[in-house]
């Protein structure tokens, strides 16, 4: 199967840096997407990687590594409103279809 | 405006009954995809669709069906059969090429009672 493994939880102090782990199966591997959810919404596009390396955009960055089957979201400056599950979402060659991860509850205190 | 757009936000329905939730993007988008989410848990594919008028099944097919009649419109109906239908349920719509980002619709909350 194709298996996204990601924690479930954590709780960061507001003005902190937090690092989102992903792994995937690599066999057949297109790309990856980070979303966030905040609690009852759609989830909305935060960043996609299908080379190895950090794409940073703003307070958020994300980083690939292809031979490993890793990803993560770094998050910076965490503000109140990053309270939020951050989902990770492979795609695989030969169809656009996305296989998600559990997700990851963020949980930003003051 | 462009979105995605599903209706209701919130639909109760009695055990034994079909319902049918709507789905439509004005984004121009090919593919459209039909998720279900459970407390906990990620984004489950139960239904896509790459063209007018085909569909595929994803990994939760069972107990549901959809239509693709139009480029616009993606509706799912949740039928008897499916054994625990209660749900938050994402619509979303994307680009046919890969590497393109997926926009969700804003979710409908199904409650069988």
């Amino acid at each position: 199967g194709q298996n996204i493994d990601q924690p479930t939880e954590m709780t960061a102090t507001e003005g902190a840096i937090v690092q989102i782990n992903c792994t995937y199966q690599t066999s057949g591997f297109n790309g990856l997407f980070w979303y966030q959810q905040h609690a009852g919404e759609a989830p909305t596009f935060l960043s996609y990687n299908v080379l190895d390396g950090l794409e940073e955009k703003g307070r958020f960055s994300s980083f690939l590594s292809r031979s490993k089957g890793y990803s993560y979201l770094l998050l910076k400056e965490l503000q109140m409103k990053d309270s939020a599950s951050y989902l990770c979402a492979v795609s695989f060659y030969g169809n656009n279809r996305l296989t998600f991860g559990k997700g990851n509850q963020v949980v930003v205190i003051p | 405006d462009g979105g995605i757009t599903q209706s209701p936000k919130y639909l109760f329905r009695k055990e034994g009954q079909n319902v049918t939730l709507s789905c439509e993007q004005n984004l121009n988008h090919d593919a459209m995809y039909w998720y279900r989410q459970d407390p906990g848990q990620g984004l489950r594919l139960i239904y896509y669709s790459q063209i007018v008028n085909d569909f595929q099944k994803g990994d939760i097919a069972e107990g549901y069906s959809v239509s693709r009649e139009k480029k616009e419109s993606f509706p799912l109906t949740v039928t008897s059969a499916q054994k625990n239908p209660t749900a938050f349920y994402l619509c979303a719509s994307s680009m046919v090429t890969e590497g393109n980002e997926q926009f969700f619709g804003p979710g409908t909350r199904l409650t069988v009672l």
